[in-house]
């Protein structure tokens, strides 16, 4: 069955770095793309960008371009979320979710982000 | 970009009761509209793509409908399950927008 495996919680500082994996499994990798959601607590669903798994080029909404990064690791089927200099405001959970066209179709369990002084 | 507004943003239904939650586009999007639920601590889960297609395993008593710029979600018998907060997504055009939610519960 199709799955997305997304790495555990994260506690960081302002100003840290944060890497968060999904992990895919259940289809070949490389056939859609994988789409990366920001929930912030209590909030709605918001798009960051999608990374193209064939190819490993990255596209990033507007709020998302600068600190955000989006990479691969195709040989384990894995695609990355880094945060850079993190923000009061990053704190949230961060969801990927295969990309079937322009639809999220699967999606990983998310990685709650906490950023704490 | 294309604002996703959905209504209401909570609602209380009976078991068996009929529920409907709307979503309207700023644009029209030609049916590029999914529906997701999502329960407390968990991922979304893709209910309806294609405004009115039913995703694999999803319950037949979820039905979407719609076109042009105004879509709906209709639930025909609400189950205890059913509880959790109601999400639209146009996938017309990037970047892809969600509507803000519609809670879901018991009453």
């Amino acid at each position: 069955q199709i799955q997305l495996v997304q790495s555990g919680p994260e506690l960081k500082k302002p100003g840290e770095s944060v890497k968060i994996s999904c992990k895919a499994s259940g289809y070949t990798f490389t056939n859609y793309g994988m789409y990366w959601v920001k929930q912030a607590p209590g909030q709605g669903l918001q798009y960051m960008g999608w990374i193209n798994t064939e190819t490993g080029k990255p596209t990033y909404a507007d709020d998302f371009k600068g600190r955000f990064v989006f990479f691969l690791e195709t040989s384990a089927s894995t695609a990355y979320l880094q945060i850079n200099n993190l923000k009061n405001e990053d704190m949230a959970t961060y969801f990927c979710a295969r990309g079937n066209w322009e639809l999220p179709d699967y999606w990983g369990q998310g990685v709650m982000v906490t950023v704490s002084s | 970009d294309i604002q996703m507004t959905q209504s209401p943003a909570s609602l209380s239904a009976s078991l068996g009761e009929t529920v409907t939650i709307q979503c309207r586009a700023s644009e029209d999007i030609y049916s590029g509209l999914a529906w997701y639920q999502q329960k407390p601590g968990k991922s979304p889960q893709l209910l309806i793509y294609g405004a009115s297609s039913l995703q694999d395993g999803v319950p037949s008593r979820f039905s979407g409908s719609g076109s042009g710029t105004q879509y709906s979600l209709k639930i025909s018998s609400m189950q205890t399950e059913d509880e959790g907060v109601y999400f639209c997504q146009q996938g017309l055009k990037y970047p892809l927008t969600f509507g803000s939610g519609t809670k879901l519960e018991i009453k």
